[in-house]
Order: C-alpha cells, then structure tokens, then sequence
C-alpha cells in the first residue's frame, strides 16, 4: 500500500456544486494532514490543516478525518472555476520526525461553468 | 509578510553540468526542506535543514547536496546532471517546533538538455 493515495482524477464537477477530494493514508502515527492546492505550472499552496478526528470548516472548504479508517477527505463547496487545480494530500512521515511530508500524486479538479 | 523566495525561476543547463538553485525562509523559520517534483511522479522530498545542519535527506543520491546559512537561507547542488533531473525544485520552511506545517516558495524549474 503506498503510504498517501489519491483518486488521480480528473474530477469534473459544475460550478456551484460540492467537489469531494478523498484521500488515505498507511502510517497509524500520523497525528496531522494537510491539503495542497497546486495551479499549473505553479508551486503547492497549504489550504487545509487538520489534526482531530472530525469536521474543520474554513470558508468553502471542509476537511474531514476518520483515523479509524485512515481516511482524510476535503470538502470544496459552491465550487468556482478557479478551484480548478491539483489537490495535494499530504502526511508528515513517522509523524514529522523525519521533517519531510509524504504528498498524494494529487487529484486533478475541473470545474465547468 | 514575505513568503519564502527562490531564484533562479528557471534554468537551463546541460548534461554533466552542476546546477545551485536557492531558497529564502520565511522570516522567523529556521526549517528549510528540499522537494523535487518531476513530471508524473509527485512531490518527492530531498533534503531537510535546520540550524545550519543536514537534518534528514531522501531516497536521493549524493550528487544532491546542499546547505544551509547563518541567515537560515539554504542552497541546492546538483551535481553531475543527468537528463532525468529536469524537474521543479521546491523550496518550504517551517518553523521547527512545526514542521509539518510547510509553506512552499515558488520553485525553480530546472530543465536538463
């Protein structure tokens, strides 16, 4: 199992409606996640950060995590056009320790007007 | 208040040749982490400095090299290119007390002819 997996997409949705961006995750230790919102040809933005198990709403998006399932999920609502770009789902390895951040290979949005 | 900075935006070089890209904290960060993001393979992490020290590095080979200043700026070698190399390099730092939490610069985009 690879340690940070996504759905590569793409993921089209119209605009206005809810895009949900899944993402799983294999290290048990992992105490906190992170989405990345990438434009093309541009670098990743931090968006998201999420810590306990449950909601965490910031504007449109809502972040969601079930660590009993290893499940990390974000929630884009009334989705705009430019939501479209990769989302990057990331872990700290060995729960930050190590420093480095293990990424999701990312889901590509679309958002159709 | 600044984010992090990198320079060159781009570069050109060809094979054989050593590329230094470089990298400017956010103020305040110590933490300075190394990514390379080559086309379809993600976000793979190379190095982590802090306080002037190689603090981790990735599954990467020696001709990745680099370091850190007193001003916490760090610096990026690559030796020897090879073809392969051609990627956006990405810069983050952190504070180190938070090191999950990374802010990325804009990267360079080095291509290796």
């Amino acid at each position: 199992q690879k340690e940070v997996e996504q759905n590569s997409g793409p993921l089209s949705v119209p605009e206005g409606a809810i895009a949900s961006l899944n993402c799983t995750y294999s290290d048990r230790v992992s105490q906190s996640f992170f989405w990345y919102r990438q434009y093309s040809g541009k670098s990743p933005e931090l968006i998201m950060s999420i810590y306990s198990n449950g909601d965490k709403e910031d504007g449109r998006f809502t972040a969601q995590l079930n660590k009993a399932s290893q499940y990390v999920s974000l929630l884009i609502r009334d989705s705009q056009p430019s939501d479209s770009a990769t989302y990057l789902c990331a872990v700290p390895r060995y729960g930050g320790s190590q420093g480095n951040l293990i990424f999701g290979k990312g889901t590509k949005l679309s958002v159709k007007p | 208040e600044a984010g992090v900075t990198q320079s060159p935006t781009h570069l050109i070089k060809t094979r054989g040749q050593q590329a230094t890209l470089r990298c400017s904290p956010i103020s305040g960060h110590t933490s300075v982490y190394w990514y390379q993001q080559a086309l379809g393979l993600g976000l793979q992490f190379l190095l982590w400095y802090d306080e002037g020290e190689e603090r981790n590095r990735g599954n990467f080979p020696p001709r990745f090299s680099g370091r850190q200043f007193p001003n916490y700026s760090s610096e990026l070698n690559v030796n020897a290119l090879e073809l392969e190399d051609s990627a956006l390099y990405l810069c983050a730092s952190s504070f180190v007390m938070a090191r999950e939490t990374q802010y990325f610069g804009p990267g360079t985009r080095l291509l290796v002819l």
